[in-house]
């Protein structure tokens, strides 16, 4: 069965430096997420992606993170000056119109 | 505001026993209910989809609109049942899922 693959799994990093995190979908899938969860809370929702366009954002999503879609295969969010309260694991999902959405295993984001 | 309630944060029960963990919504229109279950350091996976109406290992969740929940069950309760459950919500003029805070399973033998 095809998977969303996500990497790295741990990505350590300090205070105010950029990180990217990176994501593989679903080939046939046209709709692509990140959520974050931070430690002992619900998993939230950060920003939908369609058609090489934000379709949604959540309030979490600022102007400090942005995703793109490099090529036909990769999907990134990229955290521009992280700080201490970005640590969580983030989760990258996709799906087709009007079907669930498929998760990848999450990236940990340890922010020192 | 939309919001999914799961007000269990551990269910502990013997193998054998019968499973209902709690999910309620609030949100005014139709919604679409998802139960995602999270295996040991494992990714969430979909386990049922209310629009499917159908049992996977032995779940079943409906949807009471009258009394906006979407509990999921199982009659039998199996040691590999333990993990992390979430369920989630969508609303029908958007593609996010909205998460409850989880309840985790425990299965004891």
């Amino acid at each position: 069965e095809p998977e969303v693959t996500q990497t790295p799994s741990h990505q350590v990093t300090q205070m105010g430096q950029e990180v990217i995190l990176r994501c593989v979908p679903i080939s046939n899938h046209l709709y692509f997420y990140w959520y974050r969860q931070i430690l002992g809370q619900k998993v939230e929702f950060l920003v939908s992606f369609y058609n090489n366009e934000i379709s949604e954002k959540s309030e979490i999503f600022d102007d400090q993170f942005s995703v793109e879609r490099p090529d036909g295969s990769n999907f990134t969010l990229k955290i521009r000056s992280t700080k201490l309260e970005d640590s969580a694991m983030y989760f990258c999902a996709s799906s087709g119109p009007n079907q669930p959405q498929h998760f990848g295993d999450g990236t940990r984001l340890s922010i020192l | 505001a939309q919001r999914v309630t799961q007000p269990e944060k551990l269910l502990s029960v013997f193998k054998g026993a019968p499973v209902e963990l709690k999910c309620n919504y609030s949100y005014s229109g139709s919604p679409e209910l998802f139960w995602y279950v999270q295996y040991s350091r494992q990714r969430l996976q979909l386990l049922l989809r209310h629009i499917s109406r159908e049992s996977i290992k032995g779940f079943t969740a409906d949807l009471n609109k009258g009394e906006t929940s979407f509990h999921l069950k199982k009659p039998f309760a199996q040691e590999e049942d333990s993990a992390m459950y979430y369920c989630a919500f969508r609303s029908y003029n958007t593609d996010k899922l909205i998460f409850g805070t989880g309840t985790r399973l425990q299965v004891f033998p």
